[in-house]
């Protein structure tokens, strides 16, 4: 079955500056990679996603890239503000089957 | 739209007690999603549906948990007896019956065995 590993476990950066979170996955019939956001307490909420027909996707800050020969997909924040100090998940999915997460990325900005 | 409902939010129970958790989808999300998540992990599929059927149950420890769909819409996890290590918070997401559609999930319920 698919198994998702990311890296780091835990990122500190400086507000403005910009973080980077990598995610690799093991089945190559995965097509879709959703990021989640979780504040502490809360339940995860979807910020991006990107399908395997697709090599970068970006939203305003956050942008995500894929690499489907390496089988690895990465999270980029550019501009860090203190509210996206929270924990990343990464995910991976083959068509409508079993949505598995990675570890997750406790992202903390320093001010 | 009303999100995922899930109850109760909390739950304190003795080990080899018995529980269970409630979860209502979005209305319309064909597909239901129970994960677990222990304090500083991922969330862990334990069970997906489709409908009523099961698509995916090969994570969740069928000598103590089961969980059930019944008519298609709300579904229930149960564990019993409970462990120690059971302690987490228990997730429900759903989506809709698509490829590659976004996993909406509810507030979760906190369970502590003691």
């Amino acid at each position: 079955g698919e198994n998702v590993e990311q890296h780091p476990s835990t990122l500190s950066v400086q507000e403005g500056d910009s973080a980077v979170i990598k995610c690799t996955y093991s089945d190559s019939a995965s097509n879709y990679f959703p990021w989640y956001k979780q504040e502490l307490g809360k339940r995860p909420q979807l910020i991006i996603d990107i399908r395997s027909n697709v090599g970068e996707k970006k939203d305003q800050r956050i942008a995500v890239t894929l690499n489907k020969t390496a089988k690895h997909f990465s999270l980029h924040i550019t501009e860090t503000q203190p509210e996206d100090s929270a924990v990343y998940f990464c995910a991976a999915m083959r068509g409508a089957q079993k949505l598995v997460f990675g570890q997750g990325t406790r992202l903390t900005i320093n001010p | 739209e009303a999100g995922v409902a899930q109850s109760p939010r909390y739950k304190i129970i003795e080990k080899r007690q018995s529980v269970a958790f409630w979860c209502n989808p979005i209305s319309g999300h064909a597909t239901l999603y129970w994960y677990q998540q222990i304090l500083g992990q991922g969330p862990k599929l334990l069970i997906q549906f489709q409908n009523n059927g099961v698509v995916d149950d090969s994570q969740l420890p069928k000598d103590r948990f089961s969980a059930e769909r019944l008519k298609g819409v709300d579904s229930t996890l149960k564990i019993q007896p409970a462990k120690l290590e059971d302690s987490a918070v228990y997730l429900c997401a759903s989506s809709l019956n698509s490829p590659g559609t976004e996993a909406f999930f509810g507030q979760g319920t906190r369970l502590t065995v003691v």
